[in-house]
């Protein structure tokens, strides 16, 4: 079973539209979570760190289910400028090494 | 303040040769880590260093790669008798110090070397 698991997608989605990705890791002892965003051919940059009490940054919520074992990320009112791939990263121990997954591909269409 | 810097963008090279990847950290940073993109792939980790030291060499594939990160200078990945199952991303990031990668201490990547094996 892979560390961290994501639907690849992609998702076609209209500008305004809200959307919903989700990721499951596999290590129960994960200690930290987070979402990157990856243009094509560009490094990976972080978008969000994902905290057990959930976290919101303007248009992006990040939850974070540990007995689930899964995390999601919920962008509103979607621009042009998200269309990109979503990963969900996950640090588990001893910590030196991040896990990330393959990622989610967004486009967002006018 | 520069970010992560990695050299060259890309690298071409034929089957047989080497190649050296460059990464100067952060300023202040003194643990780099190395990561591998595959096409249609993830990204991988493959090392981690800090300065003359190899911290976690896990992800390293068994033979012809190698890493240091020297006193003075880059961090040098070093792929020997390239193969074309070697292309790839290569990204580097680093850290300021020995945290566990953390929410205090999130990692943050050079913009990568695009090695093609022909």
């Amino acid at each position: 079973r892979k560390e961290v698991e994501q639907d690849p997608g992609p998702f076609n989605v209209p500008e305004g539209a809200t959307v919903a990705f989700n990721c499951t890791y596999s290590n129960s002892a994960s200690q930290s979570f987070f979402w990157y965003r990856q243009d094509c051919r560009k490094e990976p940059k972080l978008l969000m760190s994902v905290y057990s009490s959930g976290n919101e940054d303007g248009r992006f919520t990040a939850q974070l289910n540990r007995a689930s074992q899964y995390i999601s990320l919920l962008i509103r009112d979607s621009k042009l400028s998200d269309s990109a791939t979503y990963l969900c990263v996950v640090n588990s121990p001893p910590g030196y090494a991040l896990n990330f997954g393959k990622g989610t591909s967004l486009l967002v269409t006018p | 303040n520069a970010g992560v810097m990695q050299n060259p963008r890309h690298l071409v090279r034929r089957r047989g040769q080497e190649a050296r990847l460059r990464c100067s950290p952060m300023k202040g940073h003194s643990h780099v880590y190395w990561y591998r993109q595959l096409p249609e792939e993830g990204l991988k980790f493959m090392v981690y260093l800090q300065k003359e030291n190899i911290i976690d060499e896990s992800g390293m594939p068994k033979e012809r790669f190698s890493a240091e990160f020297p006193k003075e200078g880059p961090s040098i990945l070093r792929i020997q008798q390239v193969v074309r199952g070697d292309s790839a991303a290569y990204f580097c990031a680093s850290s300021p110090g020995r945290s566990a990668v953390s929410y205090n201490s999130p990692l943050h990547f050079g913009n990568g070397t695009r090695l093609t094996v022909t």
